[in-house]
């Protein structure tokens, strides 16, 4: 089954404990991306992977770090995690402008 | 600053009305739009999407939206609303209709009453 996969589904931490969110997708897919979302706000982008060694900033990148050294992962690293980032975390992939595959989400909460 | 804009941030209705979510963007040139939908802990899924063509789109559950290219609008519209829509619409964007950023609105919740 064609998916992106999210891990972990649920994470409470504390502030400034270093965390890792694994993206997969089993597509084949050039074009990553990981968006936030907070009630009202909507989803903003933090970074995107248009491909293998290739990442950029999204609207919302400050304290995220990422990394695309294979095509199917793109994990979303905290080095330093703060409450304002206690949020909704959804990774993306697609082949194309035609269409998304969004993972199952990440519910973070930083204490 | 370029944006997706949906004028209603929460809407009710009853079951059986119609529905109308309104979305406008201010990206000049091709776009490609799209419709999410997320059901309550859910994540997000495709309920339809624009790229060229017919500007009616038909999407899953009955739903479709209009692109009108002068107005920048691709309104999503249901004739008859079920108590199973409540949920949140997202419209989103990518401009110039190439890989690259989707931008997203802020979203609409709908609620429906049986």
């Amino acid at each position: 089954e064609a998916q992106v996969t999210q891990n972990p589904r649920y994470l409470i931490t504390v502030t400034g404990k270093k965390l890792t969110v694994t993206c997969s997708q089993n597509m084949n897919h050039e074009y990553m991306s990981w968006y936030r979302q907070d009630p009202g706000l909507g989803l903003r982008q933090i970074y995107y992977s248009m491909n293998v060694e290739v990442t950029d900033k999204g609207d919302v990148p400050e304290g995220y770090k990422v990394s695309r050294k294979e095509k199917r992962n793109f994990p979303l690293i905290l080095e330093s995690p703060s409450p304002n980032q206690t949020s909704l975390y959804f990774c993306a992939s697609s082949a194309g402008s035609r269409g998304y595959t969004f993972g199952s989400g990440t519910r973070l909460t930083v204490v | 600053a370029q944006s997706v804009s949906q004028h209603n941030h929460h809407v009710i209705l009853s079951e059986a009305a119609s529905l109308e979510l309104g979305c406008n963007y201010s990206y000049g040139g091709t776009v490609n739009l799209f419709w999410y939908v997320q059901y309550p802990g859910q994540h997000l899924q495709l309920l339809l999407k624009y790229f060229s063509g017919d500007p009616l789109v038909k999407g899953i559950k009955g739903f479709e939206a209009e692109f009108i290219k002068s107005k920048f609008s691709f309104n999503l519209r249901k004739p008859s609303v079920q108590w199973s829509d409540t949920a949140e619409y997202f419209c989103a964007v990518i401009p110039g209709g190439s890989q690259g950023n989707l931008i997203f609105g802020k979203g609409t919740k709908l609620s429906v009453k049986p």
